[in-house]
């Protein structure tokens, strides 16, 4: 398996810019994670999926952001409008059987909002 | 909520032992989990620990005190590939068993 994968790697826009950064998780995996990572907030937890379903999303933000699991082998995080602070770099994770078990990360985004 | 506490820095030297300790307060814990993550990259698992004691993995080991709510990471043999952030997370039973990560602790291996 290619593991979980994610795009694009790097995304510079600019403040009011819509950003959408898409994962594809490890197939089978019946769980899915977007995270952000920080300097100054380290790895946070925004939202998780079960089955496609959004379970928690009690670690989004803002309203400007939303995220959506169509099927079972892709996912979107959407920042509208995008600001500066939402500078970090995104992963995605995946994880076989629940919230508890080994997660598997992609390679990340880099997200700069100038 | 969750409380979660390990050192920001360590610096040691290649061929030896370091010990990373965490800390966490949790209302329901249910399983403590060590990540590795090298700069610029993803986090990969490193060990799980559910139960008190030791659990060995190769040059790697993870301990886990649940009445103490401590656990430490456990490299021997360093080697110059090891420097790296190392990030504890606990899992909470009573919030859906969701992980909290801690900040992570940069460990430098010196030659």
């Amino acid at each position: 398996d290619a593991g979980v994968i994610q795009s694009p790697r790097h995304e510079v826009t600019e403040m009011g810019q819509e950003v959408t950064l898409r994962c594809k998780p490890i197939s089978g995996h019946d769980y899915l994670f977007w995270y952000r990572q920080t300097m100054m907030r380290g790895l946070e937890l925004l939202i998780y999926f079960n089955n496609n379903v959004p379970i928690d999303d009690s670690g989004m933000p803002e309203d400007r952001f939303s995220a959506k699991m169509p099927n079972a082998s892709f996912s979107t995080l959407k920042i509208q409008p995008s600001e500066p602070r939402d500078s970090a770099v995104y992963f995605c994770a995946s994880s076989l059987a629940g919230v508890d078990d080994t997660q598997y990360f992609g390679p990340g985004t880099r997200l700069t909002v100038l | 909520g969750q409380n979660i506490d390990q050192p920001t820095e360590m610096t040691a030297t290649e061929g030896a032992i370091v010990q990373i300790n965490c800390t966490y307060q949790t209302s329901g814990f249910n399983g403590l989990f060590w990540y590795q993550q090298h700069a610029g990259e993803a986090p990969t698992f490193l060990s799980y620990n559910v139960l008190d004691g030791l659990e060995e993995k190769g040059r790697f080991s993870s301990f886990l005190s649940r009445s103490k709510g401590y656990s430490y990471l456990l490299l021997k043999e360093l080697q110059m590939k090891d420097s790296a952030s190392y990030l504890c997370a606990v899992s909470d039973g009573n919030a859906g068993n969701m992980l909290t990560f801690g900040g992570g602790t940069r460990l430098m291996v010196k030659p």
